[in-house]
């Protein structure tokens, strides 16, 4: 089954305790993409990457980092975490080629931060 | 500054009903103007497309309407049904942006039986 996958599903940590959220695809899609969703906000981009090795800042950057080693994985790390960055994480791939344009979404993570 | 407003935040409708869900845009060299359905617990999931050389697009009882001049475009739910009742983002992309969507702020909608 093509799908996205996210983990944790859930998570809380305290401020400051370093943690990665993982998102795997398996649909050998160039492009992946780190999104947070808040109340009112709708969904703000964090990174995204074209293809291996390549990334690049979103709208929301500050605090994240991320990595694209393989072109399956797109880890998003959070360094040092603090409650501002509690939100529900969205990780997204699609190809860069050809006519459809859709983003496939993972699940989510729910991330708090106390 | 956000690129994509849009409205109404919330929408409640009877079963039968026809919800509209509006977007406009600020960025003239957007052409591609998608439309994401998310249901709770779920990540957001393509529901319906269109590009600004057509001012109208249907797909089941889902149509998009577009309004180029106006920079603006909605969503039309015909004969709704609870089974319908998530929340609603509308989006927009442009080549030169590497294909990023940018998205509206989200809408719920409730359908009541």
């Amino acid at each position: 089954e093509a799908q996205v996958t996210q983990n944790p599903r859930y998570l809380i940590t305290v401020t400051g305790k370093k943690l990665t959220v993982t998102c795997s695809q398996n649909m050998n899609h160039e492009y992946m993409s780190w999104y947070r969703q808040d109340p009112g906000l709708g969904l703000r981009q964090i990174y995204y990457s074209m293809n291996v090795e390549v990334t690049d800042k979103g709208d929301v950057p500050e605090g994240y980092k991320v990595s694209r080693k393989e072109k399956r994985n797109f880890p998003l790390i959070l360094e040092s975490p603090s409650p501002n960055q509690t939100s529900l994480y969205f990780c997204a791939s699609s190809l860069t080629s050809g006519t459809s344009y859709e983003q496939y979404f993972g699940p989510g993570t729910r991330l708090t931060v106390t | 500054q956000q690129q994509v407003k849009q409205s109404p935040q919330s929408l409640i409708v009877q079963k039968g009903g026809i919800p509209i869900i509006n977007c406009a845009y600020e960025n003239t060299a957007f052409d591609y103007f998608p439309w994401y359905q998310q249901f709770p617990g779920k990540g957001p999931a393509l529901l319906i497309a269109i590009r600004p050389d057509v001012s109208e697009k249907k797909e089941g009882r889902f149509t998009i309407s577009f309004n180029k001049s106006a920079k603006q475009f909605s969503l039309h739910i015909m004969d709704s049904q609870p089974g319908d009742s998530a929340t609603y983002f509308c989006a927009a992309s442009w080549e030169g942006s590497a294909r990023q969507l940018t998205f509206g702020s989200g809408t719920q909608l409730t359908v009541l039986p």
